[in-house]
């Protein structure tokens, strides 16, 4: 069995300072690691994902993400936030049976 | 051309009905899917599909039924719906499984 848990679910902050959203998860085998945005009456999209390889992928919005396998986490993380980076998050777990868990998702508000 | 489309985007109807949401996907991807996603933006995956093959069938109530007339679609229909049903539903497709899933824009259901 996986799962995911986002540990915020609301983060907000201020135009221009950073952010990170957290994600932990747990799985017998190996995973694939994914963050997508959800913007208000839309459906998810993909930020980016971690498959293997680099420890350290990014967006290109300006998005990174650490898999970090020690510690079972792919915290997300973007050193300056636009108001247009307001959306829900979520973090989510893949398998290569194909099971993907998303994690309850973390709203980010960025305020002017 | 969109990536992945559903219709009706929204769908008002009462209790007792029978509905169908369909699904499309341009991508040529093998397997698709369907989520509830509630009013608290908490993500569930009801059903996952495999060339056409249903390969999860998380705890969903009879009543949800998918049918798979081929790889490009996937519709569910909900037989006497309840007002618990009301929610967005969300239509995804990945190449394989396990990997990056992309989501078409929602269903609004909403039982009165």
């Amino acid at each position: 069995a996986q799962s995911v848990t986002q540990l915020d679910s609301q983060v907000p902050v201020f135009e221009e300072a950073p952010v990170e959203l957290r994600c932990n998860y747990s799985s017998s085998v190996s995973v694939y690691l994914f963050w997508y945005v959800q913007y208000p009456n839309q459906g998810l999209q993909l930020l980016l994902k971690y498959l293997s390889g680099s420890t350290l992928v990014e967006s290109i919005n300006g998005f990174e993400a650490e898999f970090n396998k020690s510690q079972t986490s792919f915290h997300l993380r973007k050193p300056s936030v636009h108001i247009s980076d307001t959306a829900e998050y979520f973090c989510a777990v893949n398998t290569n049976a194909g099971k993907s868990t998303f994690g309850d998702g973390t709203t980010l508000t960025v305020k002017p | 051309d969109t990536a992945v489309s559903q219709t009706p985007k929204y769908l008002v109807t009462q209790m007792g009905n029978d509905k169908s949401i369909k699904c499309e996907q341009n991508l040529g991807h093998d397997t698709m899917y369907w989520y509830k996603q509630d009013s608290k933006k908490f993500l569930k995956i009801m059903f996952s599909y495999n060339n056409k093959e249903l390969i999860i069938n998380e705890t969903v109530p009879n009543r949800f039924s998918p049918k798979s007339p081929d790889k490009a679609h996937l519709n569910l229909h909900i037989n006497s719906l309840e007002l618990g049903d009301s929610a967005v539903y969300f239509c995804a497709s990945s190449q394989r499984e396990g990997r990056e899933q992309y989501f078409g824009p929602g269903t609004r259901l909403t039982v009165t």
